[in-house]
């Protein structure tokens, strides 16, 4: 049983194409975290976010904590926006994170 | 304000040897966490160390893995007699508070391969 599910697990997009990921989880948690892996291998932190939505750039993350739902969307993507993208609870209970097992995401010219 | 550091970068062992990986948090950052994403899997949590002290080592096997965060220096992740199967990806990820409830910034990972 996974804590947390995302979808789809891989993803091709023409650039300037609206994409849309998703996370799905089943711990109770205060906030949720949106992880980017280049294919180098480096991990950054897009978003933390507890409520409602964040916005950074063309990057949009939205949560509903009662569905136990959130979502990535990215705009007028680009293929320099091609990577993994992970989604990241910390349990309310417990010191660990889950993560979901990723989207490989490629933006095509 | 540097970023989290890890090192080395890459790091070849013969079935037997030892590891050590190490881990500087970013200035200021009390938390540490350590993870290890397989060949193509996914991020698993190993430990969460505080300065001095081992906060939850629940993702870590209990055998030949060890971590430490001393009062001085780098955090270390240390496995003994390696096989095959440590081969991964290892990040450590710092933060100011408990994970939970702050961002983590992750360093560049340790790419371990076991010969």
């Amino acid at each position: 049983k996974n804590e947390v599910e995302q979808s789809p697990q891989n993803l091709t997009a023409q650039e300037g194409e609206f994409i849309t990921i998703n996370c799905s989880y089943s711990v109770g948690i205060s906030a949720l975290h949106w992880l980017q892996q280049h294919p180098g291998g480096g991990i950054v932190s897009l978003f933390m976010l507890s409520s409602g939505k964040k916005k950074h750039g063309r990057l949009i993350a939205t949560i509903n904590i009662q569905e136990k739902h959130s979502s990535l969307h990215i705009t007028a993507s680009h293929p320099r926006d091609s990577a993994v993208y992970i989604c990241a609870v910390p349990p309310n209970t417990g010191n660990q994170f889950y993560f979901g097992t990723g989207t490989s995401l490629t933006v095509i010219p | 304000n540097a970023g989290v550091m890890q090192n080395p970068r890459h790091l070849v062992r013969r079935r037997g040897q030892e590891a050590r990986l190490r881990c500087s948090p970013m200035k200021g950052h009390s938390h540490v966490y350590w993870y290890r994403q397989l060949p193509e899997e996914g991020l698993k949590f190993m430990v969460y160390l505080q300065k001095e002290n081992i906060i939850d080592e629940s993702g870590m096997p209990k055998e030949r893995f060890s971590a430490e965060f001393p009062k001085e220096g780098p955090s270390i992740l240390r496995i003994q007699q390696v096989v095959r199967g440590d081969s991964a990806a290892y990040f450590c990820a710092s933060s100011p508070l408990r994970g939970g409830f702050s961002e983590q910034y992750f360093g560049p990972g340790t790419r371990l391969t076991v010969t």
